[in-house]
């Protein structure tokens, strides 16, 4: 079975400043890993994926992750914050091989303060 | 095009009442999964659906939770004789393919299960 630990439930930060939210996960097969954003009352956003190849993803809103093997860590990074980045981020695998169902990381609440 | 619909958005029971969440894919995807986010917590897997079958429901209670996929017409998450417990956030998720991981799962917006 696979796992995910989201190692903090709540991230402040200050405009402009860079922010890393982190991401660990266990599993004893190949995965896929996301990231995805949820705003206030809405559904999940893709932010970006890792499937395979480069593990320097990058994806939307000048977001990007490092896929890590050895750590089993997928850390999401975004070099300068802006207020509208305040939601909460939930990181997730899936197995590469078989069901695509995602098993989510309890999610960090990134709050963005002016 | 338009992307994963789910109604209703928010939805009050009474507890021993039946709950009916509606899910239509985007066009096109004919797998659909749900997922359940209970207050403070990430989502959970509860179950795996392509047209007319159900195929990973590993995540899904033993009672009273039933799913469908019929070949017309939307998914359809159903919860008889609610109770305050299933209160929670209800998410469907489409793709084209179960592989298809080049296309990732697409969200609905949701529905928030309320029970008085």
């Amino acid at each position: 079975a696979q796992s995910v630990t989201q190692l903090d439930s709540q991230v402040p930060v200050f405009e402009e400043a860079p922010v890393e939210l982190r991401c660990n996960y266990s599993s004893s097969v190949s995965v896929y890993l996301f990231w995805y954003v949820q705003y206030p009352n809405q559904g999940l956003q893709l932010l970006l994926k890792y499937l395979s190849g480069s593990t320097l993803v990058k994806g939307i809103n000048g977001f990007e992750a490092e896929f890590n093997k050895s750590q089993t860590s997928f850390h999401l990074r975004k070099p300068s914050v802006h207020i509208s980045d305040t939601a909460e981020y939930f990181c997730a695998v899936s197995k590469s091989q078989g069901a695509q169902k995602l098993v989510f990381g309890q999610g960090t609440r990134l709050t963005i303060n002016p | 095009n338009a992307g994963v619909m789910q109604n209703p958005r928010h939805l009050v029971r009474r507890r021993g009442q039946e709950a009916r969440l509606r899910c239509s894919p985007m066009k096109g995807h004919s797998h659909v999964y749900w997922y359940r986010q209970l207050p403070e917590e990430g989502l959970k897997f509860m179950v795996y659906l392509q047209k007319e079958n159900i195929i990973d429901e590993s995540g899904m209670p033993k009672e009273r939770f039933s799913a469908e996929f019929p070949k017309e017409g939307p998914s359809i998450l159903r919860i008889q004789q609610v109770v305050r417990g299933d209160s929670a956030a209800y998410f469907c998720a489409s793709s084209p393919f179960p592989r298809g991981h080049n296309q990732p799962q697409h969200f609905g917006d949701g529905t928030r299960l309320s029970i008085l």
